[in-house]
This record gives structure tokens, C-alpha cells and sequence, in this order.
């Protein structure tokens, strides 16, 4: 029983427009949320996270949006760049627990053309 | 920068072995993590430790079990492969409430 979901597997984006990548989850628990992108033969790297007390975060092109009746949240990169092309993950936590444990998404490969 | 290493970049068991998994991170991080990688599944926490000596079990903690003797090294054992516990395993730290988790580049675990 997965709690966070990603259902698009992948993504193709030109490069230069807009790259949305979705995010639902179930446990109403969750009140922190990040995005990891993961390289090829690279670990994960942090990229952006929200609280739940907050429905948007902006870092650079990077914005991250959460709707919390719908279990909703989505990363929006504007402009796209051939270099983001990457696996995505959003994560979610359970609050303030030992360790912070994160539970992750299945990940969407995005593809940015040039 | 934080630096998150893991001991081998690939490796290859048979059915059976006895199978170390090393991780080191050197931030002085009280978190460390040990999760496997599967294509749809992304990533699945096998266990992780918040102290020395300390551990507690993830959402897949059958077959693996771990080890933290030292606060920079975190290490997962499988007491007998088997070829369904082929998959990536990725280690990661974070330091105390924050959320954010450091990651190894990943070992790629084939069991044959």
C-alpha cells in the first residue's frame, strides 16, 4: 500500500517550457514534503520541500505547490533545462519522529528536449 | 559540503552469502538511513538508526538486519542472499529535526 504516489512514470518536456511533476498522497499524518532529483549513478539530492502549514514554495525555477484537501502536491520547473533531465522523487513525513523518517514516491523520469 | 560514502559501487553475491553493506557519512550526523532502490518503487527504508547502537526497522525490514558501533558508520547485513534482494541500496544521514537526507551514490547489489 503505497502512501505517497508518483502516477506518471515519465515525462517529456521541450526545453524552455514548463515541467509539472505530480504528487498525491494518503496519510493524513504527512506534514512535511520534499523533492529529491536522482542522476544516473549518482544517490538522490535534495531539491526543494514545503511544510504543511504553507500551499507554495519558490526556490529559483524550482516551485513546489501543496493542496492539502486534495493529498495533493506538484513541482513546477520554469524554464525546463536539458540538465534537469533526471528521476524525480517527492517524499513526505510523518512529523516529528525519531530520525524524520520520509516515505517516497515510485519517482517520474522527466526528459527535457533541447 | 556533507560527504556520504558507501563501500563498494557494485557488487555481485551468490545465493546464500553472507553480505556487508558499509557507510560512512562525516557530517556528525545522529540519522542514518538504509533504503533499496526498485524501478515503480522508488525508495523503501530498510532501517535506520537515530544514536549508537540505535536502530529501528523501515516498512521492508525482512531478510536485512544492521549494524552502528560509531556515529559516522551505519551498516546493513544480509545474513543470506537471495536473488529477490537484488536491487540499488542507498545509505543517507540528516542531523536532528532536519528533514533533509544526505545520500551515498548507491550501491548496486547483484545476487545470483
Amino acid at each position: 500500500d503505497q502512501q505517497v504516489k508518483q502516477n506518471s512514470p515519465s515525462l517529456s518536456v521541450q526545453e524552455g517550457r514548463i515541467s509539472i511533476l505530480n504528487c498525491d498522497y494518503t496519510n493524513s499524518m504527512f506534514d512535511y514534503f520534499l523533492w529529491y532529483k536522482k542522476y544516473p549513478a549518482e544517490g538522490p539530492t535534495f531539491l526543494i520541500s514545503i511544510s504543511s502549514i504553507k500551499d507554495k514554495n519558490e526556490d529559483g525555477r524550482f516551485t513546489v505547490f501543496l493542496n492539502k484537501s486534495a493529498k495533493h502536491l506538484s513541482l513546477h520547473i520554469v524554464p525546463s533545462q536539458p540538465g534537469d533531465s533526471a528521476v524525480y522523487f517527492c517524499a513526505a513525513s510523518r512529523g516529528a519522529r525519531a530520525g524524520n523518517m520520509l516515505t517516497f514516491g515510485g519517482g517520474t523520469r522527466l526528459m527535457v528536449k533541447p | 559540503d556533507v560527504k556520504v560514502t558507501q563501500s563498494s559501487r557494485y557488487l555481485v553475491k551468490r545465493t546464500g552469502e553472507k553480505v556487508f553493506l558499509e557507510c560512512v557519512q562525516d557530517m556528525d550526523h545522529e540519522n542514518m538511513f538504509w533504503y533499496r532502490q526498485d524501478p515503480g518503487l522508488g525508495l523503501r527504508l530498510i532501517y535506520f538508526s537515530y544514536d549508537v547502537k540505535m536502530k529501528e526497522k523501515g516498512d521492508i525490514p525482512e531478510g536485512y538486519s544492521v549494524s552502528r558501533e560509531k556515529k559516522e558508520r551505519f551498516s546493513l547485513i544480509l545474513e543470506s542472499a537471495s536473488t529477490n534482494q537484488t536491487s540499488m541500496y542507498l545509505c543517507a544521514s540528516s542531523s536532528g529535526p532536519i528533514y533533509e537526507q544526505y545520500f551515498g551514490p548507491g550501491t548496486r547489489l547483484t545476487v545470483t
